[in-house]
């Protein structure tokens, strides 16, 4: 088990680029989760996937935001045409189905410029 | 809907002396509810976590948090605060069943020596 493991920690890009993230969840955990953590603020739950399906998008989560998981293992989060307010923490989180904990990530911190 | 308040976005206490961190949720029905604490730049943690069984809960690091229904409310203590307490700490609900936690906003705990 070594944990869930998120890149790139760090991400600065210009406003109106694209950039895309990546979450490795802990191995045989089939539910996977991003949240997305403001400064000073708690975080706010973005998506879910069970295995390879989506079953679960916050209204946070602009047309702008894509997420996948095509094979059920890793996942990635998706930004179009960034803007300053999408500056923020985006952490990931993976479960097991047979248990109640989420276990998060370290996170990559966007700064958008 | 489902939310989370943590009252006191800054505690501050002295090494040595009782922490007490306030949380109080809002469900028709009584959530699962954690505690995770994050330390700068890094996930979250899990330090403890409820889930409708004791309602005295022991966690990591000498925490505990006791579950009362009538005041809704999931409270944080620990007897003897250590310098390696300071960090930011979250409270969170998940209705039993729903996948997402909520978050409260936060409450910065630090540690005079």
């Amino acid at each position: 088990d070594t944990g869930v493991s998120q890149d790139p920690r760090h991400k600065i890009t210009k406003r109106g680029q694209n950039v895309t993230f990546r979450c490795d969840p802990i191995s045989e955990h089939n539910r996977l989760y991003w949240y997305r953590q403001t400064l000073g603020q708690g975080p706010e739950f973005l998506t879910y996937f069970q295995n390879e399906a989506q079953l679960e998008k916050s209204r946070l989560l602009s047309d702008r935001f894509s997420a996948e998981r095509p094979k059920g293992s890793f996942s990635t989060l998706e930004i179009q045409r960034t803007e300053q307010g999408d500056s923020a923490m985006y952490l990931c989180a993976s479960k097991a189905g047979t248990t109640d904990t989420q276990y998060f990530g370290p996170g990559t911190r966007l700064t958008v410029l | 809907a489902q939310s989370v308040t943590q009252l006191g976005s800054h505690v501050s206490v002295s090494e040595g002396a009782l922490v007490l961190l306030r949380c109080n949720y809002s469900s028709s029905v009584p959530p699962y509810l954690f505690w995770y604490v994050q330390y700068p730049n890094q996930g979250l943690q899990l330090l403890l976590k409820y889930t409708s069984a004791a309602t005295l809960v022991k966690g990591i690091n000498g925490f505990e948090a006791e579950f009362k229904k009538s005041e809704t409310s999931f409270h944080l203590t620990k007897p003897s605060a250590h310098m390696s307490d300071a960090a930011e700490y979250f409270c969170a609900a998940s209705i039993q069943g729903a996948q997402k936690l909520v978050f409260g906003q936060g409450t910065r705990l630090t540690i005079n020596p």
